[in-house]
């Protein structure tokens, strides 16, 4: 089954520092990928998805992903993280499709991100 | 504004006793899930709407019900609540399935915990 990996659960970051959180992804062919952001007592926000094409994608909030098919790997980066980026980040995949027609996602396990001054 | 609504934010209630965690959007998707978060499980889906009357069961929907009756509401019933549905719980909305194509909005999330 489809599935992916976030193998860090919690990294503490310095504000201007840049940043990158791993994902590896688990799927035969092409996945769909994607990365959502929750911010304390919030929702789960998309940040950017990827399907095909241009393997660097670009998201809101400065975020960009890059899919690397020789690595199975999808992770998000920014170039200088501000003190509101700290949340927990999720990737998903979708993994299998319902006679329905219903895509199911497949989340991670989360990454917290934390923002030291 | 466009949202998804979720009632009550947080709920503490004892084993057996019937629940509705209500769920509603404003911006007429076809689309509705429930999600489930626990620490280090990451989030799982219960139950999914493709439209009214059409629903349909996620990865966990023991001991779960959901009915679509109108478009705008999506509500989660535990008929018997235990504690093993201590979680967070997420509705989403989008405007049509499928997902990869249609982004999913999140409801705030409700806090239960089933003593």
């Amino acid at each position: 089954a489809q599935s992916v990996t976030q193998p860090d659960i919690h990294i503490t970051v310095s504000e201007g520092a840049s940043l990158e959180l791993r994902c590896n992804y688990s799927y035969g062919a092409t996945p769909y990928l994607f990365w959502y952001v929750q911010s304390p007592g919030q929702g789960l926000q998309l940040l950017l998805k990827y399907f095909s094409g241009d393997t660097l994608v670009q998201g809101i909030k400065g975020f960009e992903a890059e899919f690397k098919r020789s690595q199975s790997s999808f992770n998000l980066r920014k170039p200088s993280v501000h003190w509101s980026d700290a949340a927990e980040y999720f990737c998903a995949v979708v993994s299998s499709i319902s006679n329905f027609g219903n895509e199911k996602l497949t989340f991670g396990t989360g990454t917290r991100l934390t923002i030291i001054p | 504004e466009a949202q998804v609504t979720q009632n009550p934010r947080y709920l503490i209630t004892v084993t057996g006793k019937k629940l509705t965690v209500t769920c509603s959007q404003n911006m007429n998707h076809e689309y509705m899930s429930w999600y489930r978060q626990d620490p280090g499980l990451g989030l799982r889906q219960i139950y999914y709407s493709m439209n009214v009357e059409v629903t349909d069961k996620g990865d966990v929907p023991e001991g779960y019900k959901v009915s679509r009756k109108e478009k705008r509401n999506f509500p989660l019933i535990l008929e018997s609540p235990s504690p093993n549905q201590t979680s967070l719980y997420f509705c989403a909305s989008s405007l049509s399935p499928p997902v990869s194509y249609n982004e999913q909005f999140f409801g705030p999330g409700t806090r239960l915990t089933v003593l």
